[in-house]
């Protein structure tokens, strides 16, 4: 069956823009997770959706990163005035639930110039 | 809060031949699991072997096994008879247990890349 897919591939933008990517998890897995991956260093836990709600979303650097999933299977990561900083690969991975293996998308490379 | 360690940040190997990748980790929890995770170049994220912290057998999954030592919160990865293919970023991880109805959420290591020559 098809994998956790993640679009656009790559997105470049400009310093203050903003910017949405998108993932699409494995049909009928409940648990989505986002994870931030700088130049390296192990992915970070970003941000983590039972259903439709946030269910954790501590590793959210700042309130310019918001996440939604509002049907409970696509979400989508948003960031608001993007920074050099926000430089980096975001990865999307979801599960049967919290306590099954995770699968992850082949992530999104963000350039913010 | 837990941590990954891996201070390897690069290992090389010849085709053929066996490398061992290290990883310790913090934890106070008792029950847990632990994961090596194989990034390509293509960025996607592939589960190569998990542990669960209360069997005291290693994992194995035909090349790859790992040596658990739980009291010392060590977990090395060997890649036996090892093949270009081989070739990628490894990551350690850890994930709590999940009777505390958190997130699940995995924390990795920095990483180690290995090249394998042919």
């Amino acid at each position: 069956g098809a994998g956790v897919s993640q679009t656009p591939s790559n997105k470049v933008t400009e310093k203050g823009k903003y910017v949405e990517l998108r993932c699409d998890p494995i049909s009928g897995h409940t648990a989505l997770y986002w994870y931030r991956q700088s130049l390296g260093q192990g992915p970070e836990f970003l941000i983590y959706f039972q259903g439709t709600g946030a269910a954790d979303d501590s590793g959210l650097p700042n309130d310019r990163f918001f996440a939604v999933r509002p049907e409970g299977s696509v979400s989508t990561l948003k960031i608001q005035r993007t920074e050099r900083g926000d430089s980096a690969v975001y990865l999307c991975a979801s599960s049967l639930n919290r306590l099954y293996e995770q699968y992850f998308g082949p992530g999104t490379r963000l350039t913010v110039t | 809060a837990q941590t990954v360690t891996q201070s390897q940040p690069e290992m090389s190997v010849q085709e053929a031949e066996t490398v061992t990748l290290s990883c310790t980790y913090d934890t106070s929890e008792s029950d847990y699991y632990l994961f090596w995770y194989k990034q390509p170049p293509s960025r996607q994220m592939i589960l190569v072997i998990r542990q669960e912290a209360y069997k005291q057998q290693n994992a194995t999954e035909n090349r790859f096994s790992v040596n658990f030592q739980k009291a010392a919160k060590s977990f090395s990865l060997k890649i036996s008879d090892s093949q270009l293919g081989d070739a990628a970023m490894y990551f350690c991880a850890y994930r709590s247990e999940g009777s505390q109805g958190g997130s699940e959420k995995l924390v990795f290591g920095k990483g180690t890349k290995l090249t394998v020559n042919p």
